[in-house]
């Protein structure tokens, strides 16, 4: 079944630096990677996504991009801000169904220093 | 617009109680899913709805877990015999179709086995 790994688990970067945060999946079927950012106490927030026939999306201060070769993917985050700092998941479709399940990764926990 | 609501927020019961998760979905939302997350972890796939049916139940760690949905709206995720390991952030996710569409979470039910 399909596998995700998450880098790094723990990131600090001072405000208005950049952040970025990748992920690797195993499965070469898998064609939809949204990325979500959750903050403590709430439920998972769809930040951005991004589906296996565009190589890149951008959505303000968010990226992400995606290496089918490569089978990774990774968030970019711009000019960081305190209210960046929250635990962000990247996930992968499971290529093998057509149902819209995802496999997650386990979470990097972002913190902008003021 | 009203998003996925989750009841109870908290729920503490000793163990080998049963217990009863409710989800409500996004209004006309046909795809429903039900995922847990443990202390500090990523989201673990349970299962998935669309309509009344559930075409995959994989993710159902063992037979005391049931879920059900009626009349194509609420579902609920109900856990006979409770054991400590149990104990987690139950979360539920609507999408309008099912696939590789946008999943939108609820801030989840944190339940905790004495």
């Amino acid at each position: 079944g399909e596998n995700v790994e998450q880098h790094p688990s723990t990131l600090s970067v001072q405000e208005g630096d950049s952040a970025v945060i990748k992920c690797t999946y195993s499965d070469s079927a898998s064609n939809y990677f949204p990325w979500y950012k959750q903050e403590l106490g709430k439920g998972p927030q769809l930040i951005i996504d991004i589906r296996s026939n565009v190589g890149e999306k951008k959505d303000q201060r968010i990226a992400v991009t995606l290496n089918k070769t490569a089978k990774h993917f990774s968030l970019h985050i711009t000019e960081t801000q305190p209210e960046d700092s929250a635990v962000y998941f990247c996930a992968a479709s499971e290529g093998s169904s057509n149902t819209g399940k995802l496999i997650f990764g386990q979470g990097t926990t972002l913190q902008v220093k003021p | 617009g009203a998003g996925v609501s989750q009841s109870p927020s908290n729920k503490v019961t000793e163990k080998g109680k049963d217990v009863e998760l409710r989800c409500d979905p996004i209004s006309g939302h046909t795809a429903l899913y039900w995922y847990r997350q443990s202390l500090g972890q990523g989201l673990e796939f349970l299962i998935y709805f669309q309509g009344n049916s559930a075409p995959d139940k994989s993710g159902l760690p063992s037979d005391r877990f049931s879920a059900e949905r009626t009349g194509g709206s609420v579902s609920t995720l109900t856990i006979q015999r409770t054991q400590q390991e149990d104990s987690a952030v139950y979360l539920c996710a609507s999408s309008p179709s099912g696939g590789n569409q946008p999943q939108h979470f609820g801030d989840g039910t944190r339940l905790s086995i004495l």
